[in-house]
């Protein structure tokens, strides 16, 4: 079936770095999404991207939807310590059933 | 607006008892979902819904069960309640890809 695979699974950075990760499946996606979940909270949309090529920024963020609609990428700029978290992809499953899958998550820590 | 609430936020059961899970949302969604998340396993979709009256069977959808019978209130139900149900729960709603989720409710069977 269908997965998402995200890397990588964890990241220990300085405050102040920029911080990247992405996402590829084996399979099209005419969707990504990317959602954040703050320790003991439920996801939350950060950013959809719907357009192959696309570049959107939310903030400090900036994520893209492939070229190749098999890959997507965000990017964090000059960190702070609320961007502690894990990171999600998601996207469509393609049945027109309104169903995403997730990726396992990219684990962001701040080293003080 | 509230977005997606749950009830209750933490739940602690006794193997082989039962309970539901009430999830609900002011957004007039069509569509809502549930949710496990463990340990290095992602979200794993459990039952979903895409309208009043219609479920669905997700990705892990044995030992559960859920109702719509209103289309803002989704429940999950555990009838008999396994410790491999130990989990956090999510509820999420949707009128297209965009899922908003819950706050989640942490179940714990001994």
């Amino acid at each position: 079936g269908q997965q998402l695979n995200q890397s990588p699974q964890s990241m220990f950075i300085q405050e102040g770095e920029d911080v990247s990760m992405n996402c590829t499946s084996s399979s099209i996606f005419n969707t990504w999404l990317w959602y954040k979940q703050d320790p003991g909270e439920g996801p939350v949309l950060l950013i959809a991207l719907y357009k192959a090529g696309e570049l959107t920024s939310n903030g400090r963020l900036t994520a893209q939807f492939g070229i190749t609609r098999k890959d997507s990428f965000l990017n964090i700029s000059a960190s702070i310590p609320s961007d502690v978290g894990i990171y999600f992809c998601a996207g469509p499953t393609g049945n027109r059933d309104d169903k995403i899958i997730f990726g396992k998550g990219t684990r962001l820590h701040i080293l003080p | 607006n509230a977005g997606v609430t749950q009830t209750p936020k933490f739940r602690v059961l006794k193997t082989g008892q039962s309970m539901t899970l009430l999830c609900a949302q002011d957004m007039n969604h069509e569509y809502m979902y549930w949710y496990r998340q463990d340990p290095g396993m992602g979200l794993r979709l459990i039952h979903y819904s895409v309208g009043e009256g219609t479920t669905a069977k997700g990705e892990v959808p044995d030992g559960y069960n859920v109702s719509r019978l209103k289309k803002q209130n989704f429940l999950l139900g555990l009838e008999s309640a396994a410790p491999s149900q130990t989990s956090v729960y999510f509820c999420a709603s949707s009128s297209w890809f965009e899922q908003y989720f819950g706050p989640g409710t942490r179940l714990t069977v001994t």
